[in-house]
């Protein structure tokens, strides 16, 4: 079956533009996470969807980051004016309700110039 | 809060050597502890999970032992490939975090034919 896709695989932008980044969780799966990886670093929570709702969102570093689920399957996340220090690899998961083993997608790699 | 600190690389070593990671944790309760996997250019996949203390993971010939007592989970594998070079994280799963991973830093391995 398929597993996680995440779309764009690259983006560049410029300082201050709108940027949106999707990821299309397993089938089946109602747990979907966002999380961010900077060079040399682990990953670091974003925000926790269990359906359609955020169950946790305490990883946003701001407002300009936000992220929606709204059918309870694909999920985007929306970063406005975006600044060079939001450059890093987005990395989606997703997982069973019941399991506590999430599965990432390859990421979308950001750089804002 | 939870935390996981893993030995810093860059490890580097030759085929058919022995490997060891360290990781040790700090929580509260009784989390699930994992190690994943990121082959340059790949996205992060799951190696191998202990839920319970004394569980041992296992895949690929890595190994990695959930000790309360010590509160570690250092990966282990007996004879080292080329195809082994990569970062390895360790990570926790801790149900009072809300679902979210908490992760360490990641050790590059590089293993030399």
């Amino acid at each position: 079956g398929a597993g996680v896709s995440q779309t764009p695989s690259n983006k560049v932008t410029e300082k201050g533009k709108y940027v949106e980044l999707r990821c299309d969780p397993i089938s089946g799966h109602t747990a979907l996470y966002w999380y961010r990886q900077s060079l040399g670093q682990g990953p670091e929570f974003l925000i926790y969807f269990q359906g359609t709702g955020a169950a946790d969102d305490s990883g946003l570093p701001n407002d300009r980051f936000f992220a929606v689920r709204p059918e309870g399957s694909v999920s985007t996340l929306k970063i406005q004016r975006t600044e060079r220090g939001d450059s890093a690899v987005y990395l989606c998961a997703s997982s069973l309700m019941s399991s506590r083993e999430q599965f990432f997608g390859p990421g979308t790699r950001l750089t804002v110039l | 809060g939870d935390s996981v600190t893993q030995m810093e690389g860059p490890v580097t070593l030759s085929e058919e050597a022995f490997l060891t990671i360290n990781c040790t944790y700090t929580a509260t309760g009784y989390p699930s502890l994992f190690w994943y996997v990121q082959y340059p250019g790949e996205g992060l996949q799951l190696l191998l999970k202990a839920t319970k203390a004394d569980d041992k993971g296992s895949n690929k010939g890595f190994e990695a032992t959930y000790r309360k007592e010590t509160t570690s989970f250092h990966l282990e594998k007996g004879s080292v490939q080329v195809s082994d070079s990569a970062v390895y994280f360790c990570a926790l799963f801790h149900a009072g975090n809300n679902r979210k991973l908490i992760w360490g830093l990641g050790t590059s391995l590089a293993v030399n034919p």
